[in-house]
């Protein structure tokens, strides 16, 4: 069962325009939503994070916008260039289990692969 | 600052021989460190969980006896593919957990590319 559902698969977005990638949870304990982008032959690399006490995130060029209420955030990513093509992971995690305990599972999206076209 | 690294960044290896790979945190200390596997186009899987000084926690379908992993300091873990098969060669990707965060994020290795012939 997937617990983090991201769309689209694949985007294709002129530059300059917004690309935007949306993601839906269904478990009500996540607390923590991190976005990551990955390029080709790379590691995933943290983005942008959100907690559920705000609404909206903004760091640069990217803005998480999160719905507590609709169990739904999204990736916004402003004036898009071509070095933004990659492929972008939404995830959630919830507080660890067990006193002492460090492990913040993550549960990934399937990704979305964004192409920013000159 | 958080940085993850990860060696060797690919490795190419006979069928039966055993793969270690090394997974560190260079400018923080990760009390848990994952280890993850994906395949072309796909999401990352997660195979396990690594604490500091304690036995992983294997995801349902993950041979522990097949991949090894010994976390024994609070900036490195290390998996081991024991017996590689063709079957085995994927891109294996490390994480590590800002114990001092107070949301414990995570940070990826650079991942390493297992080639088992």
């Amino acid at each position: 069962q997937q617990q983090v559902k991201q769309s689209p698969q694949s985007l294709i977005v002129q530059k300059g325009g917004i690309s935007i990638i949306n993601c839906a949870y269904e478990n009500t304990a996540f607390d923590y939503f991190p976005w990551y982008q990955q390029f080709p032959g790379k590691g995933p690399a943290l983005l942008i994070a959100i907690r559920p006490d705000v609404s909206e995130k903004k760091e640069g060029r990217f803005t998480i916008s999160f719905n507590k209420s609709a169990k739904q955030f999204s990736l916004h990513i402003m004036d898009s260039q071509p070095g933004d093509s990659a492929t972008y992971f939404c995830a959630a995690s919830r507080a660890p289990r067990g006193s002492g305990a460090g492990s913040y599972q993550l549960t990934f999206g399937k990704g979305t692969k964004l192409s920013v076209i000159p | 600052g958080a940085v993850v690294s990860q060696h060797p960044s690919r490795v190419i290896c006979k069928s039966g021989t055993s793969v270690k790979i090394e997974c560190r945190s260079l400018d923080f200390q990760a009390t848990t460190m994952f280890w993850y596997r994906q395949f072309p186009k796909q999401s990352l899987m997660l195979m396990a969980t690594s604490n500091e000084g304690s036995k992983a926690t294997y995801e349902q379908g993950v041979e522990k006896d097949k991949f090894l992993i010994n976390h024994a300091s609070l900036t490195l873990s290390t998996l081991t593919v024991t017996s590689a098969h063709p079957e085995d060669s994927s891109f294996y990707i490390c994480s590590a957990a800002n114990s001092e965060s107070s949301y414990n994020e995570q940070f990826f290795g650079p991942g390493t590319r297992l080639t088992v012939l």
